[in-house]
């Protein structure tokens, strides 16, 4: 059974350039959310989507915008990157309920120069 | 504004000794998650905690969350080098029809032989 997996691992992008990020679910899981990892830090949720719409969001600008697809595959998009972009990004995937628990994948690491 | 604090940031250890980590919050979770982050990987949970007083064991990790559903303590017995990593709590908030994870700056522990 896969769990999330995550592509690619590693992606070096300049200022200014637009940016994807891929993540696959865990099977049988149907909700996605996006976090950002800065060095010395704990993730900080960006967004979760769920039934292909986007449900939550955190305090994160416009730049960054996200789909997710008939088959709870998700994309993650930044435009515009900034120095401060560089980070750890990291999907969770999770059933949609109270009290659920979100299994991660192994992140993109982004480095912006 | 961190909504979960983590404490120690930091701790080193030598193999043998006890240790106990915390996380508070002035908020009140539906539920708790307790994640351990190796280097360039995703966290991995460990344990979520839902009901206010709860004790969970998972070998010789031992896991409280508080009465009142807004800390955690995380205590390892007889630490080994292998416990090494990053411990991360997270709350989960439920808004906007879904829950979100709200994370800790996490605690670095290092074991040492």
């Amino acid at each position: 059974d896969a769990g999330v997996t995550q592509s690619p691992t590693h992606l070096i992008k300049t200022r200014g350039q637009q940016v994807t990020l891929r993540c696959s679910p865990k099977s049988g899981h149907d909700t996605v959310s996006w976090y950002q990892q800065a060095l010395g830090q704990g993730p900080q949720f960006i967004f979760q989507y769920y039934e292909e719409e986007e449900r939550q969001r955190g305090n994160f600008p416009d730049r960054f915008s996200g789909h997710q697809f008939p088959n709870y595959s998700s994309e993650l998009n930044v435009n515009a990157l900034w120095l401060g972009d560089s980070a750890l990004y990291l999907c969770a995937s999770s059933l949609v309920a109270r009290d659920t628990e979100a299994f991660f994948g192994q992140g993109t690491r982004l480095t912006v120069v | 504004t961190q909504l979960l604090e983590q404490s120690p940031q930091f701790l080193s250890i030598q193999e043998g000794e006890n240790l106990t980590v915390y996380c508070n919050s002035s908020s009140v979770f539906s539920s708790l998650q307790w994640y351990r982050q190796e280097p360039g990987e995703g966290p991995v949970l460990l344990v979520t905690v839902v009901t206010g007083g709860e004790v969970k064991k998972l070998k010789r990790l031992t896991f409280q969350f508080g009465d009142a559903r807004k800390d955690s303590s995380l205590h390892i017995t007889a630490a080994q080098p292998g416990d090494t990593g990053l411990y991360l709590c997270a709350g989960a908030r439920f808004g906007g029809g879904s829950e979100k994870l709200v994370f800790g700056k996490g605690t670095k522990l290092t074991v040492n032989p």
